[in-house]
């Protein structure tokens, strides 16, 4: 069984730019996270779908991301524009309901230039 | 905050040591979960302890959880080269994952 996949495992753009992640979680899982980690620092949690809905959003740092997963299969999360401090690792995880036990992707290393 | 955090920020032993890195958080929990990172992979996931569990063995692991004092700790047996990474705790209460900053572990062959 094919684990949480991201795609693409890292992009170079310029500030301004526009890039957009996808995470194709693992077939089933209803709970999809996106998490964020800035070089050196913690792993933050940005957003958590349930199925479609976003059930928590509240980790996401502004107006220029934007999450969806239409249909509740893969995700998608937009950086527009992207700024310097954008740059970090990107990771996606994915778990079934009412389970806590998440399972990661290899994630999207993102660098703004 | 939920935030865990681990102890020390970093780490550096010699093949064959062991590793002992800390969890300390601050609300109750259902569960803690330890992560790895290698240089610039993805999370790979350790080990899950339970909130009523004390203890638990992965093969060079072994993960203990006290959770009066609200702090759990991460051992790693026998530490390889291949062991060098960064760890992370990672506590499951109502919220989602909420992950400390990790502990870089340094393995020197």
């Amino acid at each position: 069984e094919a684990g949480v996949t991201q795609f693409p495992s890292h992009s170079v753009i310029e500030k301004g730019q526009t890039v957009t992640l996808r995470c194709d979680p693992i077939s089933g899982h209803d709970n999809l996270y996106w998490y964020r980690r800035v070089m050196g620092k913690e792993i933050k949690f940005l957003l958590h779908f349930v199925k479609e809905s976003k059930q928590d959003e509240s980790g996401m740092p502004n107006n220029r991301f934007l999450a969806e997963r239409t249909g509740g299969t893969y995700s998608t999360l937009k950086v527009q524009p992207a700024e310097l401090e954008d740059s970090g690792v990107y990771f996606c995880a994915s778990s079934t309901r009412g389970n806590t036990e998440a399972f990661f992707g290899q994630g999207t290393r993102l660098t703004v230039v | 905050s939920q935030q865990g955090e681990e102890d020390p920020q970093a780490l550096s032993i010699q093949e064959g040591e062991n590793a002992t890195m800390n969890c300390s958080y601050k609300t109750s929990i259902n569960n803690l979960q330890w992560y790895r990172q290698n240089s610039g992979r993805g999370l790979v996931h350790l080990i899950l302890i339970r909130s009523n569990e004390r203890e638990k063995h992965s093969g060079r692991l072994r993960v203990t959880l006290d959770t009066s004092k609200k702090s759990s700790s991460l051992l790693i047996t026998a530490s390889r080269a291949a062991d060098t990474a960064s760890y992370f705790c990672a506590i499951s209460g109502n919220t989602p994952l909420v992950f400390g900053k990790g502990t870089r572990l340094s393995v020197i062959a």
